[in-house]
């Protein structure tokens, strides 16, 4: 696998459930990043993490829950979720200190009913 | 309050022309910028940055141009290539002392290139 691979690519769960997004990045970076993109709206930044500690929560709801347990692996923990939630979840990976380039994967396309 | 605009949500333009994307920005502590492709079904695809410290940078048939005065940046493809047709999204950082996870997308412009 090469870049920044996300599994599942597509997930519809109920507003009861509990599912996690698995992100992991084969390119040696030291950063990693949760966006949601919602239908006409520009890409949201939830979560960052650099060096496998959180250096950012954008005001998410304690419903979406961040882990990091190393600097190739994030995961984002999803329970009770809205409809509203609905969204493209996209990971992405970079490198602290430079160059300042963000690399995504694919995303996951996540349905709440 | 959208800091990073893309007024055009769409572009259309004939293979082989120029292809021009605009970005404004409204907060001046943006630094670095940077534009995006992302093609259905895939994530965005890093294409060509800019440092506040030049106002051009090009890259192939990709250069971007940078107006800070105006907070204006502008993705200019030569020749375009029906392949070029994506979303493309402009994004900004501020200087974060050597960090660089603030980006702010804009809202994308879809570009159709015509055969």
């Amino acid at each position: 696998e090469t870049g920044v691979t996300q599994t599942p690519r597509h997930l519809v769960m109920g507003m009861t459930n509990k599912k996690s997004l698995k992100c992991e990045q084969h390119l040696g970076h030291n950063a990693m990043y949760w966006y949601k993109q919602s239908a006409k709206k520009p890409l949201e930044l939830m979560f960052v993490y650099s060096l496998e500690e959180r250096v950012e929560n954008n005001s998410v709801p304690s419903r979406f829950s961040p882990e990091c347990p190393n600097s190739s692996h994030l995961f984002l923990h999803l329970h009770t979720l809205q409809p509203e939630d609905s969204a493209l979840y996209l990971c992405a990976s970079s490198q602290e200190g430079g160059p300042y380039e963000q690399y995504f994967g694919p995303g996951t396309r996540l349905t709440v009913t | 309050d959208q800091q990073v605009k893309q007024n055009s949500p769409s572009l259309s333009v004939q293979e082989g022309r120029i292809s021009i994307l605009n970005c404004d920005y409204t907060n001046s502590m943006f630094d670095y910028f940077l534009w995006y492709k992302k093609y259905p079904a895939e994530g965005p695809t890093f294409l060509i940055s800019i440092s506040s410290i030049k106002d051009k940078n090009e890259d192939g048939r990709f250069t971007v141009f940078l107006n800070k005065s105006a907070k204006h940046l502008s993705l200019h493809i030569v020749p375009s290539q029906p392949g070029d047709s994506a979303v493309y999204f402009c994004a900004a950082s501020p200087d974060l002392g050597g960090s660089n996870y603030k980006l702010t997308f804009g809202k994308g412009t879809l570009l159709t290139v015509n055969p």
